[in-house]
């Protein structure tokens, strides 16, 4: 059970908006900034949003991150087939010893 | 530019020891701001954060497996080497280690990546 929620699954067809959720707490995402990675297949995960909504250089802005309270979302429009991935939110958490926390993941599938 | 790998056995017997050292090139340990974590992910399964030091040798571990992780630096070898104690087959993942910086707060800004080692819990 991970400490922040996000749905198992998601889908969209090419050049749709989708957007994924990610719910915590008031000691993880309501005290502290958001993180996003994607892991395609195979792969290690790619830092695609920091700071809640800042981009790496390199991630397209089709890519963006959004934070409300204990909540989070990543959306994607313009959806490719290449998004297909595993999407992770993080968190730093305040709680027992202030630790990293990630969330279970969401599979994106492009239709 | 930025590297890791992870290097390490492949297999390891329940109640062992797991040592893995992350040997990384293109920023030092010693600058204000570095760090270096390790995550873990089961096959199939999701993204578990274990252990993260700074430059200042600030640790950092998950409370759920503090008792059996120690993480060290040495910053002269470019090497950081993650303990993790009494292995059990639960253990059996990809694990990671990553560079973080601290960008404004502390938090998992893990920006570049090693491509990850399996290891296996069996007898």
């Amino acid at each position: 059970q991970s400490v922040l929620t996000q749905p198992p699954s998601a889908s969209g067809t090419p050049g749709q908006r989708v957007t994924i959720s990610c719910s915590g707490s008031s000691s993880n995402i309501g005290s502290n900034y958001v993180y996003w990675y994607q892991q395609l297949p195979g792969t290690a995960p790619k830092l695609l949003i920091y700071r809640n909504n800042q981009r790496p250089s390199g991630v397209p802005d089709r890519f963006s991150g959004s934070k409300s309270g204990t909540s989070a979302s990543l959306a994607i429009s313009g959806l490719r087939s290449e998004d297909e991935a595993d999407y992770y939110c993080a968190a730093w958490d305040d709680s027992l010893s202030a630790h990293v926390v990630f969330g279970g993941g969401t599979k994106l599938t492009v239709l | 530019q930025i590297t890791l790998k992870e290097s390490g056995p492949t297999l390891v017997k329940p109640t062992q020891t797991l040592t893995l050292t992350c040997t990384f090139s293109g920023f030092s340990l010693s600058t204000s701001g570095v760090g270096v974590g390790w995550i873990r992910q089961p096959p199939g399964k999701a993204l578990e954060w274990l252990a993260l030091i700074y430059w200042d040798d600030d640790k950092r571990y998950s409370p759920s497996l503090k008792s059996r992780l120690t993480i060290t630096k040495d910053t002269s070898k470019n090497q950081v080497v993650l303990t993790m104690t009494n292995m059990d087959p639960v253990d059996t993942a990809t694990y990671y280690c990553a560079h973080s910086i601290i960008v404004g707060a502390i938090g998992p800004h893990f920006d570049y990546w090693g491509q990850g080692t399996l290891v296996t819990v069996s007898s």
